[in-house]
């Protein structure tokens, strides 16, 4: 089946200080992936929808200068959290979707795990 | 506004014994239904979907769910537990109202299978 992955798995940073987090489809294009946000013991709520070539399409009440998407090619898409604080600590997790027969079928990413000291 | 809900926060089965995690939808068109699992620290795996079809769904590691057109309801299944079930579980809906096919996921339901 078709793979994401995502890194790093973990990063831990200090306040003040931006990180990026990669998402890569491995076998397959994607021209649309997905940014989702959880927090603990909590659903998945989506942040933005990132298209390759454009600009990201953001949810309501997520702040696009904050985290920051791009989406440069096919199989990579980035969320930069800049200037980060602890409330930004959370579980974050990409998603792409595939070309199924269907067009209706995500696959995940691991997640990456930030925490903002 | 398309929506899901799943009424338990946990499921608690034993081990070989059947097990069903609930699941309601609201939505205004053909409903695309997805059911996803969790381990801990990892992201989600995608178990099953109903788009068009049979109304019972099989799908990865042995689960089923059942689609109930009369009651919104597309509840997970397995004739019997692992304690490798252990997860939690997400059902979903593709979002009609967005353009790229995002999904609206439920609050999640936690499954504790004990040998």
């Amino acid at each position: 089946g078709a793979v994401v992955s995502q890194h790093p798995s973990w990063v831990i940073c200090k306040s003040g200080t931006s990180v990026k987090i990669e998402c890569r489809s491995l076998d397959f294009q994607a021209t649309t992936m997905f940014w989702y946000r959880q927090f603990p013991k909590q659903s998945l709520m989506l942040m933005a929808t990132s298209n390759e070539g454009s600009k990201a399409t953001y949810e309501q009440g997520v702040e696009k200068d904050k985290f920051l998407i791009n989406h440069a090619s096919l199989t990579l898409s980035t969320l930069t959290v800049t200037s980060a604080h602890p409330e930004d600590s959370s579980f974050y997790i990409c998603s792409a979707r595939a070309p199924t027969g269907d067009g209706n079928e995500q696959f995940f990413g691991p997640g990456t795990r930030l925490t903002v000291l | 506004a398309q929506s899901v809900a799943q009424p338990e926060d946990q499921v608690n089965v034993a081990e070989g014994n059947p097990l069903t995690v609930k699941c309601t939808y609201s939505v205004s068109g053909n409903p695309y239904l997805f059911w996803y699992v969790q381990y801990p620290n990892r992201g989600l795996q995608f178990l099953l979907k109903y788009i068009t079809g049979d109304n019972l769904v099989k799908g990865s590691y042995g689960f089923e769910a059942e689609f109930n057109k009369s009651q919104t309801s597309f509840h997970l299944k397995k004739p019997s537990a692992l304690v490798s079930d252990s997860a939690l579980y997400f059902c979903a809906v593709r979002d009609y109202g967005g353009s790229q096919g995002n999904l609206i996921f439920g609050k999640g339901t936690k499954l504790s299978v004990k040998p």
